[in-house]
């Protein structure tokens, strides 16, 4: 079975704090989606990034594909009350180009 | 409407009631899937539409039935549900055939079996 395990699980922290969130596997996948849930919404996607090593940046996020194509990370600088939400890193598979969830990271931004 | 959209975005039924889940894609998608998400738990894939035509069904009681009348429609057909079905169940589509199979999610049903 696949697994996308992802840590922390929870994290709570001021405005203004930096922060990482990581989402680890032990298999390979053809890219990788970050996706934003927020109460009472359905995920929205973020990020996907294809390449291994590749790094995105959408503005306080960046965003990291291992070079194995098995982890990634999201760091958020300068966190924001608005920010606050479930994180969730989703693989594609190569062989049925299914996307994995991982387990998600409920991260809450306190003013 | 943009996006995906679904309907009701809330419902309790009782477990001998039929209702059904329906989800709507305006972004011209060949592909819509079926998602349960419950507390503490990761995304579970249910169904997979693809082209119109079922091409996943991951071991889902018959309970559920879905539905896929064309490629912008989707239903979850529910009858005789059990407490612990008591879920937010999500609708996606994605365009499949271009190698990177980004998701796109509705808002969701949340559902209470009682």
């Amino acid at each position: 079975t696949q697994l996308l395990e992802q840590s922390p699980q929870f994290l709570s922290i001021q405005e203004g704090e930096n922060l990482t969130v990581y989402c680890n596997s032990s298999s390979v996948f053809s890219s990788l989606q970050w996706y934003r849930q927020e109460p009472g919404e359905g995920p929205v996607l973020l990020v996907t990034v294809v390449t291994g090593g590749e790094v995105k940046k959408l503005k306080r996020l960046t965003f990291q594909f291992g070079d194995a194509r098995k982890d990634s990370s999201l760091h958020i600088t300068a966190a924001q009350p608005g920010d606050t939400g479930l994180y969730l890193c989703a693989g594609q598979t190569y062989n049925t180009d299914k996307l994995i969830f991982g387990t998600g990271t409920r991260l809450q931004v306190f003013p | 409407e943009t996006g995906v959209t679904q309907t009701p975005r809330h419902l309790v039924m009782g477990m001998t009631n039929k209702k059904s889940l329906k989800c709507e894609q305006h972004l011209g998608h060949n592909a819509m899937y079926w998602y349960k998400q419950s507390a503490k738990k990761p995304l579970e894939l249910m169904f997979v539409y693809s082209l119109e035509e079922r091409v996943e069904n991951n071991s889902v009681p018959s309970r559920f039935s879905p539905e896929c009348p064309n490629s912008s429609h989707l239903f979850l057909h529910l009858h005789t549900l059990q407490p612990e079905d008591s879920a937010l169940y999500l609708c996606a589509s994605s365009q499949d055939g271009t190698g990177v199979y980004e998701q796109y999610f509705g808002p969701g049903t949340r559902l209470t079996v009682t």
